[in-house]
């Protein structure tokens, strides 16, 4: 089954901290790998894409991709009340525009 | 507007009746998704398409009915709703090829509750 898991719970951070999220795949031929943040009450909206091992940085945001061990995280930098939300995983294990999402993270900032 | 729009945002129905949410986008991305979300049960995918005329099951499909005419549409039929079928129901698309080959986007959602 081409599972994509995400297995920690609720995550509090204080502001202004870094809030670690891990994901981890099941499908070796997974190439890409999304992370979507999903407020209360709306839809998910795309963050981050990696397709090639190591890291890649957006503003605060960085996704690292490690093929290897099958794991994926996202890191929030100078995390903000805004950032908190549930931050959903996904692969692409399919061979088409399928994706397989993990069932999320939530994330709360604490002022 | 431009994007992906979904209709009704919020819908309440009785067990056995027929309803049909719909979903427009504007991109002429050429897949389309639907998803129901439940507490605990993460993002579901229930029926996808690759292109108009061109339909596939997803992991929860039982009770539910697609299809897709056109490109811009595709409309989610619950043939006759059950209260289990009580949730929110999110469409997506995205694009066959490109950089943004397998982002998807999505819609607002639709709340739909059966009583």
């Amino acid at each position: 089954q081409k599972e994509v898991e995400q297995n920690s719970g609720p995550l509090s951070v204080p502001e202004g901290a870094i809030a670690s999220l891990n994901c981890t795949y099941s499908d070796r031929g997974s190439q890409s790998f999304f992370w979507y943040r999903q407020y209360s009450g709306k839809s998910p909206e795309l963050i981050m894409f990696i397709y090639s091992n190591g890291d890649k940085e957006d503003g605060r945001f960085t996704a690292q991709l490690n093929k290897a061990s099958q794991y994926v995280s996202l890191l929030i930098r100078d995390s903000q009340p805004s950032d908190s939300a549930t931050y959903l995983c996904a692969g692409a294990p399919y061979g088409n525009n399928r994706l397989a999402f993990g069932k999320g993270n939530q994330v709360v900032v604490i002022p | 507007d431009a994007g992906i729009t979904q209709s009704p945002r919020y819908k309440i129905t009785e067990t056995g009746r027929q309803v049909t949410l719909m979903c427009h986008q504007t991109w002429s991305h050429s897949y389309m998704f639907w998803y129901r979300q439940d507490l605990g049960h993460g993002l579901r995918l229930i029926y996808y398409s690759a292109a108009a005329d061109i339909t596939d099951k997803g992991e929860v499909p039982d009770g539910y009915v697609v299809s897709r005419s056109k490109t811009e549409n595709f409309p989610l039929t619950l043939e006759s709703a059950t209260r289990s079928q009580t949730s929110v129901y999110f469409c997506a698309s995205s694009p066959w090829d490109g950089r943004a080959k397998n982002i998807q986007y999505f819609g607002a959602g639709t709340r739909l509750s059966v009583l």
